[in-house]
């Protein structure tokens, strides 16, 4: 059974820092793996969607990778700003065409 | 264009009773899904469903949840009795099928119902 764990599970850090948050998965036949933020009091965003095939997609000052085989993926914020606070969580698709979540890094950008 | 929407944002009710909430897609997805997302923890699947045949509803708890989505547009899930344990945030999210397989795409998730059961 997929399993998928967010380390850690809270973070807090001061304006204009480089962070990286961590998803690993324990069954490495997925389709894709998505990052997502989500919003206190509102829905789940898309971020960033990585195929099985790619090892990473950027979305400015969001990079995302991906290691298959070692179930793995990170999520790497750039130049962080107090409007990234948010929780985010991914979100692999499994060989079911499920979606199987983590539990989510709650971020805090401090100014 | 709008995105997904859901009503109503917040409802507290009484145990044992009966509760409903709504969900009208982005325009032209064709599939939809519920899920129920408890504090602290990722959304788990309720049901999925590709126009209006549910293509997944394995994890729905069939003694008291219920779902319809009768002209493959808009969709009800439904709780009858609500327990304590159904506390959380109900999702609804869509998909287009431009993929092939609509489970590929990227889903969009409307802004939840926050259900609390006293």
């Amino acid at each position: 059974k997929q399993e998928v764990t967010q380390i850690p599970a809270a973070l807090s850090v001061p304006e204009g820092e480089n962070l990286v948050l961590n998803c690993s998965f324990t069954d490495s036949a997925i389709y894709n793996l998505q990052w997502f933020r989500q919003d206190p009091g509102k829905g789940l965003t898309s971020l960033l969607l990585i195929q099985s095939s790619q090892r990473e997609q950027t979305s400015g000052r969001l990079n995302a990778s991906l290691d298959k085989s070692s179930g793995r993926s990170t999520l790497y914020i750039a130049a962080s700003q107090p409007g990234d606070s948010a929780t985010y969580l991914c979100a692999v698709l499994d060989s079911n065409y499920q979606l199987i979540w983590g539990a989510g890094t709650k971020l805090i950008i401090k100014p | 264009e709008a995105g997904v929407v859901q009503s109503p944002r917040y409802k507290i009710i009484e145990k044992k009773q009966p509760v409903a909430f709504w969900c009208n897609p982005i325009s032209g997805h064709n599939t939809l899904y519920w899920y129920r997302q408890n504090l602290g923890q990722g959304p788990e699947l309720l049901i999925r469903y590709e126009n209006e045949e549910a293509v997944d509803d394995s994890q729905l708890p069939k003694d008291r949840f219920s779902a319809e989505r009768l002209k493959g547009v808009d969709s009800t899930l439904k709780i009858q009795p609500a327990e304590l344990g159904d506390s959380a945030v109900y999702l609804c999210a869509s998909s287009s099928n431009e993929a092939g397989t609509s489970s590929l795409d990227t889903q969009y998730f409307g802004p939840g119902t926050r259900l609390t059961v006293l």
